[in-house]
């Protein structure tokens, strides 16, 4: 079946430093990857897209590269903010026909102290 | 344009009642779907639905049923509610786009507490 193996968190780091969030996947088909992020108190939303290999995603200073060869999404800031303090969510879904349903990963929380 | 809203914010039953959950949005999208989000576990889907008047089974949909009567509108119903049904519970919805991305829209959450 299809998967999403995220890092275990929750992840702490001190403000400036650097940010990487491991996400792998298995799929049957050839999916798009998504992150997703909660701010405390809020529903997802989307971070950041990517629909086929070697798509890079971006956003808000979060980068992620669609890596088909290592079945890897893995998600990067070079420098966080307290601001950035979430969790963060990977998720696929398998493209073509009626396909539109996410599976999510279980999530990583980021502090970021100051 | 209020997106995706849910009703209620909050809520704690006991074991044994009932209650439903209402997800509303106001950007025509064609699918909606119910999460759950526990500790340690992401969110896992319960139901979805892919039009008005059809609805669908997801990962964990035991003890839950749904019914999507309007299009902008889907509903999740506890008949029963036990203890393991604590969670905070996510509506979204989105439909096709040429992207091909379907990026779903979140609500803000239900927590709900079952003793």
């Amino acid at each position: 079946g299809n998967s999403v193996t995220q890092m275990e968190g929750p992840v702490t780091l001190s403000e400036e430093a650097f940010l990487t969030i491991n996400c792998t996947y298995t799929a049957t088909g050839y999916p798009s990857l998504f992150w997703y992020v909660q701010y405390p108190g809020e529903g997802l939303q989307l971070l950041l897209k990517a629909t086929k290999a070697d798509d890079k995603g971006s956003n808000k200073g979060f980068e992620a590269t669609y890596r088909k060869e290592t079945t890897s999404f893995h998600l990067e800031k070079g420098s966080v903010q307290v601001s950035d303090s979430a969790v963060y969510f990977c998720a696929l879904r398998l493209s073509g026909g009626s396909n539109y349903k996410l599976t999510f990963g279980k999530g990583t929380l980021l502090t970021v102290n100051p | 344009n209020a997106g995706v809203t849910q009703t209620p914010k909050f809520r704690v039953l006991k074991t044994g009642q009932s209650m439903t959950l209402l997800c509303a949005q106001d950007m025509n999208h064609e699918y909606m779907y119910w999460y759950r989000q526990d500790p340690g576990m992401g969110l896992r889907l319960i139901h979805y639905s892919v039009g008005e008047g059809t609805t669908a089974k997801g990962e964990v949909p035991d003890g839950y049923n749904v019914s999507r009567l309007k299009k902008q509108n889907f509903l999740l119903g506890l008949e029963s509610a036990a203890p393991s049904q604590t969670s905070v519970y996510f509506c979204a919805s989105n439909s096709p786009d040429r992207g091909l991305s379907y990026e779903q829209y979140f609500g803000p959450g239900t927590r709900l507490t079952v003793t």
